[in-house]
C-alpha cells in the first residue's frame, strides 16, 4: 500500500513567521510531488511542483525535495492570515497513480 | 479564474432523482478525472478519462456513470444516491495521465443528497 504521509495539525504559526508544512511517501520509484492548498469549503489549487532533489522558490512559497530521505516539504515566509488552509501533499507514483497526504491544517495568527 | 469549469456549484437531489454534473476544460488536456470529496477528507479518485477512453475506474457503485463526449468535456450522471454520497465532487485535467504533469482542479459541485 502507498502511502503519502502529513501531520494533521493544526500548526499554529504567527504573522510573520516562517510555516514549515513536511510529507513522507512510500514510493521510492516517485517523481513527481505537488503542494495544493484548499481553503474551507473551496477545491484545492496548486501552489507547487517539484521533481528534482533540491529547493524550488517561488514567491513567498520554497518547496524542497530529498528523494534520499523521501521526504518533501513547503517553507512559507512572512506567513500572513490568509495563508490559513489545509495543506495537501500530493505524489505521483511509479504507477502514475496520484497519492494524496490527508492534509495538514495550518492556522497564522495575526 | 479556475480554467476547469464545473457545472452546477451546488445540487440538492432526491434519493430518486436523475441528475448529472457537468465539467469542461480549454487547456488542450488529454487526462480528466472525477473525485470526490468528504469533509476533512482529501480527495477519492473516482474515474480517469485518458484520450476520451476511460482508464481507471476506481470500484465506484454504478449509481455514478462518467461520459466523455469529447477531448474538453466531461459529465458525470447521477441516478438513485444515497445520503452518503452527499459530498464535494472535484472535476480535474492534466496534459496527459502519465507524466510529471500537475493536475489542475475546477471548483467542484457541492452535492446534498435528501
Amino acid at each position: 500500500q502507498k502511502e503519502v504521509e502529513q501531520n494533521s495539525g493544526p500548526l499554529s504559526v504567527p504573522e510573520g513567521a516562517i510555516a514549515s508544512l513536511n510529507c513522507t511517501y512510500s514510493d521510492r520509484g516517485s517523481q513527481s510531488f505537488f503542494w495544493y492548498r484548499q481553503y474551507s469549503g473551496k477545491s484545492p489549487e496548486l501552489i507547487m511542483s517539484i521533481y528534482s532533489n533540491g529547493d524550488k522558490e517561488d514567491g513567498r512559497f520554497t518547496a524542497q525535495l530529498n528523494k534520499a530521505s523521501q521526504y518533501v516539504s513547503l517553507l512559507i515566509r512572512d506567513s500572513q492570515p490568509s495563508d490559513s488552509a489545509t495543506y495537501l501533499c500530493a505524489v505521483k507514483d511509479s504507477n502514475y497513480q496520484l497519492i494524496w497526504g490527508a492534509g495538514t491544517k495550518l492556522i497564522i495568527k495575526p | 479564474d479556475t480554467e476547469v469549469t464545473q457545472t452546477p456549484k451546488h445540487l440538492v437531489m432526491g434519493m430518486t432523482n436523475k441528475k448529472s454534473l457537468k465539467c469542461e476544460q480549454h487547456m488542450g488536456h488529454r487526462a480528466m478525472y472525477w473525485y470526490k470529496q468528504k469533509a476533512k477528507k482529501p480527495p477519492e479518485l473516482m474515474f480517469v478519462y485518458s484520450y476520451e477512453k476511460l482508464s481507471i475506474n476506481e470500484s465506484v457503485p454504478s449509481r455514478f456513470s462518467p461520459e466523455c463526449p469529447n477531448s474538453s468535456l466531461l459529465n458525470l450522471h447521477l441516478h438513485a444516491l444515497q445520503p452518503e454520497d452527499s459530498a464535494l465532487y472535484l472535476c480535474a485535467s492534466s496534459q496527459d495521465r502519465g507524466g510529471n504533469q500537475p493536475q489542475h482542479f475546477g471548483d467542484g459541485t457541492r452535492l446534498s443528497i435528501l
